[in-house]
């Protein structure tokens, strides 16, 4: 499996705060991924990034920032956290063939 | 519009006995198909992939799926489960921009 990890695994935040989650892969990967699972729906995407410092918005964007300033890391950023971030978010990364995507461990978020 | 169909959202299997979980999926072009499982707080690892070719493909653990071209369908199947199977499994197609579109998951109990 392509070494990927996450930080924090888990955050309790209040509503209104900045919140950053980072990913961190090892594999070189160009491409990488940021999704949400919530009860009843399979993982949506937040934002995606294609290089270092690019980036595109993916199904569910509203709230999100993302930024790449080097290949292993891809930062998740919520400006002001709101209830309805409260998921589980999940990085992903893949080479430039882009056929296999590998997940990193999950975030848990609860905003309060 | 893609899409993904799980139409079970949970299935009940004796330990031992066969499994079979459902996957359609709505895509105008040769699809990529993947199966990923989530076990119970865990991340998510990737079970089995179908590119091209055979239209059975065997992944891990001992699962194998089926690919339907007439039947739009993507059927993972174990011919026997063992109690640490018990997860949630999703379908996911990818589409001609690299980008995945997943089923909502079907969670998997096993009864002993």
């Amino acid at each position: 499996d392509a070494g990927i990890t996450q930080s924090p695994r888990h955050k309790v935040t209040e509503t209104g705060t900045p919140v950053t989650l980072r990913c961190h892969q090892t594999e070189n990967h160009r491409y990488m991924y940021w999704y949400r699972q919530d009860p009843g729906h399979g993982l949506r995407l937040i934002h995606y990034s294609y290089g270092v410092k690019d980036t595109d918005k993916g199904e569910v964007s509203d709230g999100y920032s993302v930024s790449r300033s080097k290949t292993e890391d891809f930062l998740l950023t919520l400006e002001s956290a709101t209830s309805s971030q409260t998921s589980v978010y999940f990085c992903a990364s893949t080479g430039t063939k882009q056929e296999t995507q590998y997940f990193g461990p999950g975030t848990r978020l609860l905003v309060l | 519009a893609q899409s993904v169909t799980q139409p079970d959202i949970h299935i009940t299997v004796s330990e031992g006995a066969s499994l079979e979980l459902r996957c359609n999926y709505s895509y105008g072009a040769t699809p990529y198909l993947f199966w990923y499982v989530q076990s119970p707080g865990q991340g998510l690892q990737l079970l089995l992939k179908y590119f091209s070719g055979d239209t059975l493909v065997q992944g891990i653990k001992g699962f194998e799926a089926e690919f339907k071209r007439s039947q739009s369908s993507f059927n993972l199947r174990k011919p026997s489960v063992h109690w640490s199977d018990a997860a949630e499994y999703f379908c996911v197609v990818m589409d001609s921009n690299y980008q995945l579109i997943w089923g909502a998951g079907t969670k998997l109990i096993i009864k002993p």
